[in-house]
C-alpha cells in the first residue's frame, strides 16, 4: 500500500497561514487523498479530500502537486482551535482501509 | 442527527474479564469501521462492515476480539479475556457510500483501561 509522510509537529501564529505537507511519491492512480484532523480527546474528524484537482471547503484547500505525489492543506487563518494532529491518508477507490499515520502536531500560538 | 454515539464513554476493568463495546451509527450510514489508538501504535483499523456484513477483519489482533453488527444501528466489539495490553481508546466511524468517495465520522471513543 502506497505510503504517506508527514513532519512530525509545526507551529503556526493565530491568525496566519498554515501549510502542511505531505508526501505520497508512491501514490497509483486510483488513490484519493484524504486529509482528517483529531482534536485533544477528541476521534478523527473530516476535513476534505481530492483525487487530482485542488479542493476548496469551508475549513481548509486542499493544494496537489502535478504529478500527485504530494499535497498540501492550507488552513488560510489558524485558529487556537486548529490545533490538532493532521493525518494525510491515501485511500484506493472502492478501498476502505484508511491507514493513519502518525500525522502532524499543529501548535496554534496566540 | 446526534452522530455516532458510543458507549461507554470510560471503561476500567480487571485482567480477565470480558468486556464489550458498543457503537450507534449515523442514521443510513451503510458503513461501520473500527479503529484502536494508543500512543504506540496510533489508530489502527480492527474491522469494518458493510451493510452489516463484516468484509475485513485482518485487523482485528486475535481470537479473544470479537464484533458483530446485528442490525444497521447497532454494533459491539468485545474482548474476552481482557489484558492489560488491550488498554487503548477505541473508536468506532460510520460513513455513507464508502470513505473513500466521502467522510468517516468518527464517535468520541471508548476509553478501556485493563489493570
Amino acid at each position: 500500500d502506497a505510503k504517506t509522510t508527514q513532519p512530525n509537529s509545526m507551529e503556526s501564529n493565530e491568525e496566519e497561514p498554515v501549510h502542511l505537507p505531505c508526501n505520497h511519491s508512491t501514490i497509483s492512480g486510483t488513490d484519493y487523498i484524504h486529509w482528517y484532523r483529531q482534536l485533544p480527546s477528541q476521534g478523527p474528524e473530516y476535513v476534505i479530500h481530492g483525487l487530482t484537482s485542488n479542493v476548496n471547503n469551508r475549513m481548509a484547500s486542499l493544494a496537489i502537486a502535478e504529478d500527485r505525489k504530494s499535497s498540501t492543506l492550507i488552513l488560510h487563518r489558524a485558529t487556537l482551535r486548529d490545533a490538532a494532529v493532521y493525518y494525510c491518508i491515501l485511500v484506493k477507490n472502492y478501498g476502505q482501509n484508511f491507514v493513519f499515520g502518525p500525522g502532524t502536531r499543529l501548535s496554534v500560538l496566540p | 442527527d446526534a452522530g455516532v454515539i458510543q458507549s461507554p464513554r470510560h471503561e476500567v476493568t480487571e485482567m480477565g474479564q470480558e468486556v464489550t463495546l458498543r457503537c450507534k451509527p449515523i442514521s443510513g450510514h451503510d458503513y461501520l469501521f473500527w479503529y484502536r489508538q494508543t500512543m504506540m501504535r496510533g489508530l489502527e483499523l480492527l474491522i469494518y462492515f458493510n451493510n452489516n456484513v463484516p468484509i475485513d477483519d485482518s485487523g482485528m489482533p486475535e481470537d479473544r476480539f470479537s464484533a458483530k453488527m446485528p442490525n444497521a444501528s447497532f454494533s459491539t466489539l468485545k474482548i474476552q479475556p481482557s489484558e492489560p495490553r488491550d488498554s487503548a481508546v477505541y473508536f468506532c466511524a460510520s460513513s455513507l457510500v464508502g470513505a473513500n468517495t466521502g467522510e468517516l465520522f468518527f464517535g468520541e471513543g471508548s476509553r478501556l483501561t485493563v489493570l
